[in-house]
């Protein structure tokens, strides 16, 4: 089976911090993906990442970054951690057949508050 | 911009009935739609995948349909159970990017 993990289910954190949700797969795949969900918004994406070391933008970047040095691995960062960024976080893998993306195996979540 | 409509209001519906679900998407037809499952507090999980030129596609009590007429895929669940109340995700994927819906939230009484 696919497992996809989070570092953290539950994360309090303080205005102006900077916060970093870490993200690893075991089943190799190319694909990795940040989202985060908000009630009523469904999932948003914020960034993936299709091969070690790239990264693409989603539809809701700005206060964010990424990171992924390793195939398994794809960390999000806030860099300055505001209010707003209160969310549920969520980490995704697929991989790629025929130029599209396939089904994606979510980890558990980031529940993320910032005070 | 491409987008995915699902009903916002729950569906309640009683256990042994079957349960329908609307996805409606708009401009053109996404190269396939996929359906997740989403329990509170946990990360959706795939139940199926349908391809453009699919039009039914069946998982044990699971059954999705895809007519790119209509621009709009159903979602069955037959002889639904308490246990299949959750948030349904419908998902576009088109190219690279794959765009979920806001979900529908479905509540089976025994």
């Amino acid at each position: 089976d696919v497992k996809v993990t989070q570092s953290s289910r539950y994360l309090v954190k303080r205005t102006g911090e900077k916060v970093f949700l870490e993200c690893v797969q075991d089943m190799d795949h190319e694909n990795m993906f940040w989202y985060r969900q908000d009630p009523g918004l469904g999932l948003r994406l914020i960034y993936f990442s299709y091969d070690v070391k790239m990264k693409e933008k989603g539809d809701i970047p700005e206060g964010y970054s990424v990171s992924r040095e390793k195939k398994e691995r794809f960390s999000l960062i806030l860099e300055s951690a505001s209010t707003n960024q209160t969310s549920m976080y969520l980490c995704a893998s697929s991989w790629t057949q025929g130029g599209l993306y396939n089904e994606q195996f979510f980890g558990p979540g980031t529940r993320l508050t910032v005070l | 911009s491409q987008k995915i409509e699902q009903n916002s209001e729950a569906l309640n519906i009683q256990e042994g009935k079957t349960a329908t679900l609307t996805c409606n998407y708009t401009n053109y037809s996404p190269a396939y739609l996929q359906w997740y499952r989403q329990d509170p507090g946990r990360g959706p999980v795939f139940l199926l995948l349908i391809r453009e030129n699919e039009k039914e596609k069946r998982k044990e009590r699971l059954k999705v349909t895809f007519d790119t007429t209509l621009k709009q895929s159903l979602f069955h669940i037959t002889a639904s159970q308490p246990a299949d109340s959750a948030t349904y995700l419908c998902a576009r994927t088109g190219g690279f990017k794959t765009i979920f819906g806001a979900g529908t939230r479905l509540f089976v009484k025994a």
